[in-house]
C-alpha cells in the first residue's frame, strides 16, 4: 500500500458526461501528480499540483482540468467526455516538488466512457 | 519527439533465474531515472532510481545500470521469485512544452516468472 489513496475505484459514464477523480496524497506529500494510463498512449503525465499550486504540465486536454485543495487532497475533472477518454487515471505524491522526487502512486481509477 | 522505449514487450523467465529487462532513452539531457512495477490492477510501485552521475546502483535483488553513451537503462532482477511477475515501466525526466519537469514512462515490458 503506497499511502496514497484514489476514489472512486470504477466509474462508468456516457459521452458528454463530467466526471470527477479524487486523489488523497500520503500524509505529508505536498505534490501531487496526475496520469493517465491508456492500452495506446501508455502512461502520460498530464498535471502535478504542489502545495495547491499548479507547477507542471503535460499534453493535458482543454477538457481536463484539475485542482489541489487546502487539506492537499487532489480533484481531476474530465468534462465533455468522449469514447477515447476511456482509461486507467493514476494519482502520484511526492514530498518534495520536482520529477526527481520518487512519486508513489495511487490504484487508479479505471473510467469507460461508453 | 520525446521517447523511452523498450526492446523486448514480453520476456519469461524461470523461477530462480536472472532477469534483465532493457530500455533505450532518447533525451541526452535527462539526469534521472526510475524504474516501476505495475502488477495487475494495481497502481505502478517504484522499485529503484539511478541518476545520471552514477552507472550503476543496486538494491534488494535489483540492480539498474546506465549507459549514457549509448542512452541505455536496464533492470536486473536476481533470483526470480513468482510475485516479480508485472510490468516493468522505465522513466525518465524530461520537459513540458511549458518549460516544467515530468517524468517520461516507457511503454513497458511484461515479466512472466515460469514456476
Amino acid at each position: 500500500d503506497s499511502g496514497v489513496t484514489q476514489t472512486p475505484k470504477h466509474l462508468i459514464t456516457a459521452t458528454g458526461q463530467r466526471v470527477t477523480l479524487r486523489c488523497s496524497p500520503r500524509s505529508g506529500d505536498l505534490s501531487v501528480y496526475w496520469y493517465q494510463q491508456s492500452l495506446d498512449q501508455g502512461l502520460q503525465f498530464l498535471i502535478q499540483y504542489y502545495n495547491g499550486e499548479e507547477r507542471a504540465k503535460g499534453n493535458i486536454l482543454e477538457r481536463f482540468s484539475a485542482q489541489q485543495f487546502p487539506d492537499l487532497h487532489s480533484e481531476l475533472n474530465l468534462s465533455s467526455l468522449e469514447l477515447g477518454d476511456s482509461a486507467l487515471y493514476f494519482c502520484a505524491s511526492s514530498d518534495i516538488s520536482g520529477s526527481t522526487d520518487t512519486q508513489y502512486f495511487g490504484p487508479g481509477t479505471r473510467l469507460t466512457v461508453l | 519527439g520525446e521517447s523511452v522505449g523498450l526492446h523486448l514487450p514480453t520476456l519469461s523467465v524461470q523461477e530462480g533465474d536472472n532477469s534483465i529487462i532493457n530500455c533505450a532513452y532518447s533525451n541526452s539531457a535527462s539526469d534521472y531515472f526510475i524504474w516501476y512495477k505495475q502488477e495487475s490492477g494495481k497502481g505502478p510501485q517504484f522499485i529503484i532510481d539511478i541518476r545520471s552521475n552514477m552507472d550503476k546502483r543496486q538494491g534488494q535483488r535489483v540492480t539498474v545500470l546506465l549507459n549514457k553513451t549509448v542512452k541505455h537503462l536496464s533492470l536486473q532482477i536476481a533470483a526470480t521469485q513468482p510475485g516479480d511477475s508485472a510490468v516493468y515501466f522505465c522513466a525518465e525526466n524530461t520537459m513540458t512544452n511549458f518549460g516544467n519537469e515530468k517524468l517520461t514512462f516507457g511503454t513497458g515490458t511484461r515479466l512472466t516468472i515460469i514456476p
